[in-house]
């Protein structure tokens, strides 16, 4: 089993919706986790890091983490062509100290 | 300006020939990774360095030497480069290996092994 894995996608949604991605992790050790955003080409860029259970909300990205069911997911609200892009999902630390693991990637469509 | 170097950006080799890809990073950044990407893999970590003569192994380091002599610099070397490394290297670094919310990658390496 992967160590992180996302829904695979590609998901496409229309303009001004709510943008859905998820992700679980096999590691209960992991200790933070992350989203990258990558448009095509050109580097990841970190888009949030998530610590604690709960939810935590930066303008229209909110992400949720679930250690207990190993879950975390991004929520991107009121979605606009601009985000489309892959996501990336990361999570740090665990069995070995340091060690970033990502997920496969989602590509994320949104069109007008 | 902060940033992430990585030279070359675009290399052709061929199979057997030593190379290096050079990483540095001007913002005094203790930690330090190397990480390929591969169509539906996403990025996979091949090693990382919590800080200057301290490195361990990622996910993927089979066929990979790394070495971390100074805090700014950490060169990825392919000793005997094969065709299944061909891929996508990206460096990136943060300020400390704890927490890698700052983690700044570099503008990625796009490597062809013939």
């Amino acid at each position: 089993q992967k160590e992180v894995e996302q829904n695979s996608g590609p998901l496409s949604v229309p303009e001004g919706a709510i943008a859905s991605l998820n992700c679980t992790y096999s590691d209960r050790g992991s200790q933070s986790f992350f989203w990258y955003r990558q448009y095509s080409g050109k580097s990841p860029e970190l888009i949030m890091f998530i610590y604690s259970n709960g939810d935590k909300e930066d303008g229209r990205f909110t992400a949720q983490l679930n250690k207990a069911s190993q879950y975390v997911s991004l929520l991107i609200r009121d979605s606009q062509p601009s985000d489309s892009a892959t996501y990336l999902c990361a999570g740090f630390g665990g069995t070995s100290y340091g060690k970033l693991t990502f997920g496969q990637g989602t590509i994320l469509t949104v069109h007008p | 300006e902060a940033q992430v170097t990585q030279n070359p950006r675009y290399l052709i080799t061929v199979t057997g020939k030593k190379l290096t890809v050079t990483c540095s990073q001007n913002m005094n950044h203790e930690y330090m990774s190397w990480y390929r990407q591969d169509p539906g893999l996403g990025l996979r970590q091949i090693y990382y360095s919590m800080n200057v003569e301290v490195t361990d192994k990622g996910d993927v380091p089979e066929g990979y030497k790394v070495s971390r002599k100074e805090k700014r610099n950490f060169p990825l070397i392919l000793e005997s480069p094969s065709p299944n490394q061909t891929s996508l290297y990206f460096c990136a670094s943060s300020y400390r290996g704890g927490a890698p919310e700052t983690q700044y990658f570099g503008p990625g390496t796009r490597l062809l092994v013939l």
